[in-house]
């Protein structure tokens, strides 16, 4: 079955700098991937997408990006401001099955 | 905006006792899943369902869970008889599309089994 392996398990940036996270998926028949935030107490909020067709995805200060081939796909959040603080999920979703594989999730910390 | 909503928001429960988790989907989403967290791992699918049936499960979703829609509404996960291990978050996704994707959770249940 599907495995997500996401990196780094915690990440601390200044604010205002940028924050990368990086996941690698291993069944090639994947083809959508989510990213979750998750804040405390609360359920993973969908904040972006990308579909297997598309190699990169923006949304104002946040873009994913996606390698098939290297079955790569990464988070990128510019400016960074305190309320970016959460824990982010990767996932990936294979065409065949309705049920999202996550990642271990990564605490990504804004230092003032 | 519409909202997954869940309730309780926190259940405690001993060993051995059933327990219903609720969900209320947002209004024109059909399809519905069951995830779970334990404490400071991954989300782990549990359950899909969709026309009243189970769709898809996972390993993890054995004989003593059950999913149904009993109001045309609510959307519960019961467990029958709960263990230890069973002690996590459960959080409840919707989705307006059958295809997986654009799944919109709820802020979960946290069930502590003593």
């Amino acid at each position: 079955g599907e495995n997500v392996e996401q990196h780094p398990s915690t990440l601390s940036v200044q604010e205002g700098d940028s924050a990368v996270i990086k996941c690698t998926y291993s069944d090639s028949a994947s083809n959508y991937f989510p990213w979750y935030k998750q804040e405390l107490g609360k359920g993973p909020q969908l904040i972006i997408d990308i579909r297997s067709n598309v190699g990169e995805k923006k949304d104002q200060r946040i873009a994913v990006t996606l390698n098939k081939t290297a079955k790569h796909f990464s988070l990128h959040i510019t400016e960074t401001q305190p309320e970016d603080s959460a824990v982010y999920f990767c996932a990936a979703l294979m065409n065949r099955d309705d049920k999202i594989i996550f990642g271990k999730g990564t605490r990504l910390h804004i230092l003032p | 905006e519409p909202e997954v909503t869940q309730t309780p928001s926190h259940q405690v429960t001993q060993m051995g006792q059933e327990v219903i988790l609720r969900c209320v989907p947002i209004s024109n989403h059909l399809y519905f899943y069951w995830y779970r967290q334990i404490l400071g791992q991954k989300v782990e699918f549990l359950v899909s369902f969709y026309n009243n049936e189970i769709s898809e499960k996972s390993e993890i979703f054995d004989d003593q869970f059950s999913v149904e829609r009993p109001d045309g509404s609510n959307f519960t996960l019961k467990i029958r008889s709960t263990k230890l291990e069973d002690s996590a978050m459960y959080f409840c996704a919707t989705s307006p599309t059958g295809t997986g994707r654009e799944q919109y959770f709820g802020p979960g249940t946290r069930l502590t089994v003593t």
